[in-house]
């Protein structure tokens, strides 16, 4: 089954404790992207990546790191957590059919509590 | 910086009429334009792609594109209770993953 699967989808750190979330895809797609999702917000890019070993800032990159070293995989790593990082995450893969003909799938989110 | 703008509702219908949701956009350069639905505590789920001006329909939806205006719209025939869900306009200047969300309208179909 095409999906893109996210770990853990639950979570609650404390504020400083290194946390990994990862995010996998099995539809060998070449891009994909990190989103948070607040109250009053809306979905906000935080990262995406085109390919592997290449990925770039989205509109809220701050408290974030990502990396790319396999086309499957993209690790959203949040280094020293803050409360202002509580949220709804979500990974997307994104499929190109053609010029500017882009289809995106989310997976089912990451909810994050940090205290 | 980019802008997606979307009434945040909620707009009730009842069952069986249309919905009409709308989004407009501050980047003249936008080439794509996305119709995500999303349940609540749910992932965004597309349904509706556009990227030219003028109407696309599939099954109960139709998109509607406006360049000119800098507008796109999402029609809902005959909306069911399930259609109950909040609407996500995205839109998108290059097509590779950089879309930026409205923060989208929550539709209410009442039975």
């Amino acid at each position: 089954e095409a999906q893109v699967t996210q770990n853990p989808r639950y979570l609650i750190t404390v504020t400083g404790k290194k946390l990994t979330v990862t995010c996998s895809q099995n539809m060998n797609h070449e891009y994909m992207s990190w989103y948070r999702q607040d109250p009053g917000l809306g979905l906000r890019q935080i990262y995406y990546s085109m390919n592997v070993e290449v990925t770039d800032k989205g509109d809220v990159p701050e408290g974030y790191k990502v990396s790319r070293k396999e086309k499957r995989n993209f690790p959203l790593i949040l280094e020293s957590p803050s409360p202002n990082q509580t949220s709804l995450y979500f990974c997307a893969s994104s499929f190109i059919a053609g010029p500017s003909q882009e289809t995106q799938y989310f997976g089912p989110g990451t909810r994050l509590l940090v205290l | 910086q980019k802008e997606v703008e979307q009434n945040s509702g909620p707009l009730s219908v009842p069952e069986g009429a249309i919905a009409s949701l709308n989004c407009t956009y501050s980047d003249r350069g936008s080439q794509s334009f996305f119709w995500y639905r999303q349940y609540s505590g749910k992932s965004p789920e597309l349904i509706m792609s556009i990227y030219s001006n003028g109407d696309k329909e599939d099954g109960r939806f139709t998109a509607q594109l406006n360049k000119a205006s800098q507008y796109v719209s999402l029609l809902i025939r005959d909306s069911q209770p399930s259609d109950s869900a909040t609407y996500l306009c995205a839109v998108s200047d290059s097509g590779y993953s950089t879309l930026t969300f409205g923060k989208g309208t929550m539709l209410l179909v009442s039975p």
